[in-house]
């Protein structure tokens, strides 16, 4: 039982590269979530979807953006990375009944 | 906007003794659910004890429990017989039945363990 897995583990990208962040899920949860984490500070939501095709925007969710085009997985998009995008990104998801949510073991990205 | 504070950026305890994690949140909502995360150098985000605002018991988790007073919107964590296993950052975070359920979190607490 995989639960939440997040591809990759750990990135180095040049500022103005393009990339994606893959998190899938295997419990057929409708609720997804991205988090970045910086330094010293809690999470902070990017981007949630509740359900197949479905996404909307959180906290900070400038310069991301984030597709549901299949249940199981949320793709995270950064389309010019910039160096304060530098962060560890988790995913999360969460079922019926108000379940907590079940978190990714992180992807830590660092924009050069 | 909710927002959830912690106000110790670090505490220490002695191995085998008690220790309390404090957190307050401000909220307008009456049906909102609270949590503590472990996350370990692994940086793993780990569920220790969630906390249904609706009930007024207190939650527990072995050695773990929580002081919820909902007027004064305070959660705080209580470890007993700590552990060094329980060295961790811990994040109190909240969630309410609207706009997809996120999470918001606070700004952690780093715990250390001395033995």
């Amino acid at each position: 039982n995989a639960g939440v897995t997040q591809t990759p583990k750990f990135r180095v990208l040049k500022t103005g590269q393009s990339m994606t962040l893959l998190c899938a899920q295997d419990m057929n949860h409708e609720y997804m979530y991205w988090y970045r984490q910086d330094p010293g500070m809690g999470l902070r939501l990017i981007h949630y979807s509740v359900g197949e095709g479905t996404t909307a925007k959180g906290e900070v969710p400038d310069g991301y953006n984030v597709s549901r085009l299949k249940k199981q997985n949320f793709l995270l998009g950064l389309e010019s990375a910039a160096p304060s995008q530098t962060s560890v990104y988790f995913c999360a998801s969460m079922g019926p009944n108000y379940q907590p949510q079940h978190f990714g073991d992180g992807t830590r990205l660092s924009i050069l | 906007a909710q927002t959830v504070t912690q106000s110790q950026p670090e505490m220490s305890v002695q191995e085998a003794e008690t220790v309390t994690l404090s957190c307050t949140y401000d909220t307008s909502e009456s049906d909102y659910y609270l949590f503590w995360y472990k996350q370990p150098p692994s940086r793993q985000m780990i569920l220790v004890i969630r906390q249904e605002a609706y009930k007024q018991q207190n939650a527990t988790e072995n050695r773990f429990s929580v002081n919820f007073q909902k007027a004064a919107k305070s959660f705080s964590l209580k470890i007993s017989d700590s552990q060094l296993g329980d060295a961790a950052m811990y994040f109190c975070a909240y969630s309410n039945n609207n706009a997809g359920n996120m999470l918001t979190f606070g700004g952690g607490t780093r715990l250390m363990v001395k033995p």
